[in-house]
């Protein structure tokens, strides 16, 4: 079993849905969780952390439930632009500051 | 913002050269880290570096080894480039305090060996 495992999409929504995205991730020892976006060729961007209690930004909503150890994004009144890759990143468990990243989950939103 | 800027964006050279991957970062994070991107394959630490001439392998470090002289800068080096390191390269860095600091990419290298 992967350490952080993501559905690789693609997912195609129009403009305007709401989507989620879920990463599981198997060290239950691990504290720090992240959102990233990567478009096609370029460096992944911080998109957001992910707290215990949850968190949002504008229209991103980050979960994270350790009991079933995954973590999810939910994108809502998606837009053109939110076509990317959507990457998660768990650190690898305890103080540790590496991080294990998921393959990524491709959103295609179409007009 | 953070600024991690790596040396080339795209850079060619050829089976048995010395390449040298330069990462220079203006946070003055303590940790820093170099990473492959592979289609199919996601993104593998190759080499991390805690602070200035510390380092640790990460999960891919064969046919890799790296610097840091510096503190804003960890330099990547192939010491012979074979086929199967053509990959795009991305350096990251973050402070040295709290699990909870995300990391910070530059924008990668493009690295195609012949």
């Amino acid at each position: 079993r992967k350490e952080v495992e993501q559905d690789p999409g693609p997912f195609n929504v129009p403009e305007g849905a709401t989507v989620a995205f879920n990463c599981t991730y198997s060290n239950s020892a691990s504290q720090s969780f992240f959102w990233y976006r990567q478009d096609c060729r370029k460096e992944p961007k911080l998109l957001m952390s992910v707290y215990s209690s949850g968190n949002e930004d504008g229209r991103f909503t980050a979960q994270l439930n350790r009991a079933s150890q995954y973590i999810s994004l939910l994108i809502r009144d998606s837009k053109l632009s939110d076509s990317a890759t959507y990457l998660c990143a768990v650190n690898k468990g305890g103080s540790s500051y590496k991080l294990i990243f998921g393959s990524g989950t491709r959103l295609l939103v179409r007009p | 913002d953070v600024k991690v800027t790596q040396s080339s964006r795209y850079l060619v050279k050829r089976t048995g050269e010395k390449v040298f991957l330069e990462c220079v970062q203006d946070m003055d994070h303590e940790n820093m880290f170099w990473y492959r991107q592979d289609p199919g394959l996601g993104l593998r630490l190759i080499y991390f570096s805690y602070d200035v001439k510390m380092k640790e392998k990460g999960d891919i470090p064969e046919g890799y080894s790296v610097s840091r002289e510096k503190k804003e800068r960890f330099s990547l080096i192939l010491e012979s480039a074979s086929t199967n390191q053509t990959s795009m390269y991305l350096c990251a860095s973050r402070p040295g305090t709290g699990v909870s600091q995300p990391q910070h990419f530059g924008d990668g290298t493009r690295l195609s060996i012949l």
